[in-house]
């Protein structure tokens, strides 16, 4: 069956850097979001990207993040100068559709920010 | 803010059936009712789906009542393999807003 990727698993970063997390969509998906879940609180939703632009975003998603699909398959979340409260999991997904359809999501990048 | 309310916690013993109810008494006509389960901290998992009448699939069966206000999610034989958070979502759209979800406990 076929799945969402990420890697890495875990990232170790200082604060300040810039880090990449980077995942894999199901192929014929075309729908990619990103989510993100401090410790033991809620899943956030950051952003959806569709048709190489992004469709929705929220207020979670300032200036420091970007996203890109850079080639047919992977579609990156970047973080340009890391917080300490940006340390959590965060979660890519894709879908088919927009609408009425569901949204599979990867394992996670552990993001830690030290 | 979560569409959706759900109670904190529910238990269920093994093998019997686990009915998680999610009320969504503000739901409009386009919004979808989803479900997905959290085990531990891995990434959401897809359960069903539904806008007005009520599914089945292999993992569940999802009930919504006739004025679509609320819903109740059935695992019809929970193993302690069903034991997670269980989102219920309201939702038209991409942006998936999760609330804190039901913390279901399968026990043996």
């Amino acid at each position: 069956e076929p799945e969402v990727t990420q890697t890495p698993s875990h990232q170790v970063t200082q604060m300040g850097q810039e880090v990449i997390l980077r995942c894999v969509p199901i192929s014929n998906h075309l729908y990619f979001y990103w989510y993100r879940q401090i410790l033991g609180q809620k899943v956030e939703f950051l952003v959806s990207f569709y048709n190489n632009e992004i469709s929705e975003k929220s207020e979670i998603f300032d200036d420091q993040f970007s996203v890109e699909r850079p080639d047919g398959s992977n579609f990156t979340l970047k973080i340009r100068s890391t917080k300490l409260e940006d340390s959590a999991m965060y979660f890519c997904a894709s879908s088919r559709t927009g609408v009425s359809n569901e949204q599979f999501f990867g394992p996670g990048t552990r993001l830690t920010v030290l | 803010d979560a569409k959706t309310t759900q109670p904190t916690s529910m238990d269920c013993a093994e093998g019997r059936a686990a009915n998680l109810p999610c009320n969504h008494s503000t739901i409009s006509g386009n919004e979808y009712v989803y479900w997905y389960r959290q085990i531990h901290s891995q990434g959401p998992q897809y359960i069903i789906h539904g806008l007005k009448n009520n599914e089945t699939n292999e993992m569940a069966s999802l009930i919504i009542t006739e004025d679509r206000k609320s819903s109740t999610l059935i695992l019809p034989h929970a193993t302690l393999r069903d034991t997670a958070v269980y989102y219920c979502i309201a939702q038209y759209g991409q942006n998936f807003v999760f609330g804190p979800g039901t913390r279901l406990s399968v026990l043996p």
